[in-house]
């Protein structure tokens, strides 16, 4: 089964505004948890990640949640902007270096 | 300069064909990735390698093989192409665990089956 579950699957949020994208994993192992942009007939791109030594990064408009006791992390943005419309994708590493990644949610961030 | 780079990017095979998929990183990462991204599924995690002459089973492998010649080079090989492996597969790489663990995709490469 599907070890990182993304909810959510469409989002649309009005220019300006916050949103926040959640994620749900199930292995305790997982050491490492990122979110991943990818636009339509691109490759994904990191957005931003963290250990789980550290309960929340911030980088600009971006910040990801870490509850480890929750087993969930969320990414969270600010000032949406026409440019965040996007797939993002949420992942998390547990040991032997696998990357797995969730369904991954549609944002589109409307004027 | 693009570090991930994949061949072909389309392909169209016929059913029960032999299908390889190239993809050279220049990042000098050590582990390499396969992946294939499907509407409804996200990213799955086909095969992977540590290094050369190494590959291990991600979690969707039957139906494919892989092979690691170099430290530069992964491929993926289907024997026997089937329609429901139509799809874009993505190939990764990846700095050793315990570094960070960002990895840098390729363009991707279009499979059609028919």
């Amino acid at each position: 089964g599907q070890q990182v579950k993304q909810s959510s699957p469409s989002l649309t949020v009005q220019e300006g505004g916050i949103l926040i994208l959640n994620c749900d994993y199930e292995n305790d192992m997982f050491d490492y948890f990122a979110w991943y942009k990818k636009y339509p007939d691109n490759s994904p791109t990191l957005l931003i990640s963290v250990r789980s030594n550290v309960d929340k990064r911030e980088d600009g408009r971006f910040t990801v949640f870490l509850n480890k006791s929750g087993k969930h992390f969320s990414l969270h943005i600010t000032a949406s902007q026409p440019e965040d419309t996007a797939v993002y994708l949420c992942a998390a590493r547990g040991t032997g270096s696998k990357l797995s990644f969730g369904k991954g949610a549609k944002l589109t961030v409307s004027p | 300069e693009a570090a991930v780079t994949q061949s072909p990017r389309n392909k169209v095979a016929v059913t029960g064909g032999k299908v390889t998929l190239s993809c050279n990183q220049t990042n000098n990462h050590n582990n390499m990735y396969w992946y294939r991204q499907d509407t409804g599924h996200g990213l799955r995690l086909i095969h992977y390698s540590y290094g050369a002459g190494s590959t291990e089973k991600g979690d969707i492998p039957d139906g494919y093989k892989a092979s690691r010649p170099s430290q530069e080079n992964f491929s993926l090989i289907l024997e026997l192409a089937t329609p429901s492996q139509t799809s874009v597969y993505f190939c990764a790489s990846g700095a050793r665990q315990g570094a960070t663990g960002q990895l840098y995709f390729g363009e991707g490469s279009k499979l059609t089956v028919l």
